[in-house]
């Protein structure tokens, strides 16, 4: 049974500073990490992906994998109220076309 | 361009009704996915499709549930009959080879 565990929060964080969300799955064969955003009421909307150990920057967004831990985080500098959302944690097994197993989200709140 | 299309956006129906979900995905992207999403048990996967031919059903959860995807840009997902555990935002989500999916904005479905 692959699982895919995060924090369900809240997580407070003040505007300005760094909010960090973290994830852990069970599948050492995952190949493929993802970031997903989600307002409520909303679909999941993509923010970030990663395949490879390290980091990876988009923006204010930073990806970071490590397999051997078995760990993904994502970090979001210069938090802004917008941001406000569930943040959702996917993996998938294969390299290909393969559905994605979701952790049931991080509910982060940025606080003006 | 324009998103992965879900239909209907609501639906409310009666216990032991059938139920029809439509979705078109993103042209262009080979691979098309449905998940449930509930509180309880978060977004999972129901089943995904590969070249219009159906690869996983695993996540459909009883013989009730059944879905099809006649050509590249349609495809169904039918409950029948519909039970009141079966209220959740059912989403589809379209991608191509080795690129992440996208989603479209859901059906939120209640079985009274």
């Amino acid at each position: 049974q692959k699982e895919v565990e995060q924090n369900s929060g809240p997580l407070s964080v003040p505007e300005g500073a760094i909010a960090s969300l973290n994830c852990t799955y069970s599948d050492r064969g995952s190949q493929s990490f993802f970031w997903y955003r989600q307002y409520s009421g909303k679909s999941p909307e993509l923010i970030m992906f990663i395949y490879s150990n390290g980091d990876k920057e988009d923006g204010r967004f930073t990806a970071q994998l490590n397999k051997a831990s078995q760990y993904v985080s994502l970090l979001i500098r210069d938090s802004q109220p917008s941001d406000s959302a569930t943040y959702l944690c996917a993996v998938k097994s294969g390299g290909g076309a393969d559905g994605l197993t979701f952790g049931k989200g991080t509910h982060l709140i940025i606080q003006p | 361009d324009a998103g992965v299309i879900q239909s209907p956006r609501h639906e409310v129906t009666e216990m032991g009704q059938e139920v029809t979900l439509r979705c078109k995905p993103i042209s262009g992207h080979n691979s098309l996915f449905w998940y449930r999403q509930t509180m309880m048990r978060g977004l999972e996967l129901l089943i995904y499709f590969n070249n219009n031919v159906p690869i996983d059903d695993s996540g459909m959860p009883e013989d009730r549930f059944s879905a099809k995807m006649p050509n590249a840009s349609f495809s169904t997902l039918k409950i029948q009959p519909s039970e009141p555990r079966d209220s959740a935002v059912y989403f589809c989500a379209s991608s191509s080879w080795l690129q992440p999916q996208h989603f479209g904005d859901g059906t939120r479905l209640s079985i009274l």
